[in-house]
């Protein structure tokens, strides 16, 4: 069965620092989705990564997909409060099958 | 926000009851997919219809099943309820088959099984 982990799975963080959320993926698919979750809310697509070697960036996240390494990563600079959320990687597989992580709990200290 | 609404918001049922839940798709889309997320949990995908046919299933048992209408909304129903199927349900609808999947989910709708 296809497996999805993020890490850190919570992340405290000084408003004004850098940090990375890593999704990590057991499939050879190189079809990647970020999304953003707000507590109550529903699910916001922040980046669709289609191939090897993407990069996308938006404001102050920046996701990027390795699928040799079947590795993609989410990258916040200078964190600001608005930031704080759950954030979700999921996995295409086969069939319009999507695998999501177990997501990463942000929080964006001031 | 975008335009993918669910019907009701929040539902209490009893342990074998049965249940219905709604999705209307956003404008211009023809698929619809539905997600279970448990509590602190990611989505799980539980299955997929483009055009009225279901075009894939994730790991669920045959009582969940669905339907997706000519206007493209589409029902989720559960048979059987188990104190397990207390989540949110979540529809997200997307256009064609065509890549990538942009999807754009609805509200949810929070089911709490007794």
């Amino acid at each position: 069965e296809l497996k999805v982990e993020q890490n850190p799975l919570f992340l405290s963080m000084q408003e004004g620092k850098n940090y990375t959320i890593y999704c990590n993926y057991s499939t050879t698919s190189d079809r990647l989705y970020w999304y953003r979750q707000d507590p109550g809310k529903s699910l916001e697509s922040l980046f669709v990564l289609l191939s090897n070697g993407a990069v996308k960036q938006e404001g102050r996240l920046m996701a990027s997909l390795d699928t040799k390494a079947r590795l993609s990563t989410l990258h916040i600079t200078a964190a600001v409060h608005d930031l704080s959320a759950t954030y979700f990687c999921a996995v295409e597989e086969g069939r319009n099958q999507f695998y999501f992580g177990t997501g990463t709990s942000l929080t964006v200290i001031p | 926000e975008t335009g993918v609404t669910q019907s009701p918001t929040h539902l209490i049922k009893t342990r074998g009851q049965q249940v219905t839940l709604r999705c209307s798709s956003q404008s211009g889309h023809n698929t619809v997919s539905w997600y279970q997320q448990a509590l602190g949990q990611g989505p799980q995908f539980i299955f997929q219809y483009y055009r009225e046919e279901e075009n894939g299933r994730g790991n669920f048992p045959p009582r969940f099943s669905g339907l997706q209408f000519p206007n493209y909304s589409s029902e989720l129903n559960v048979n059987a309820l188990e104190l397990d199927d207390s989540a949110l349900y979540l529809c997200a609808s997307s256009q064609g088959r065509i890549h990538p999947y942009e999807q754009y989910f609805g509200p949810g709708t929070r089911l709490t099984v007794t």
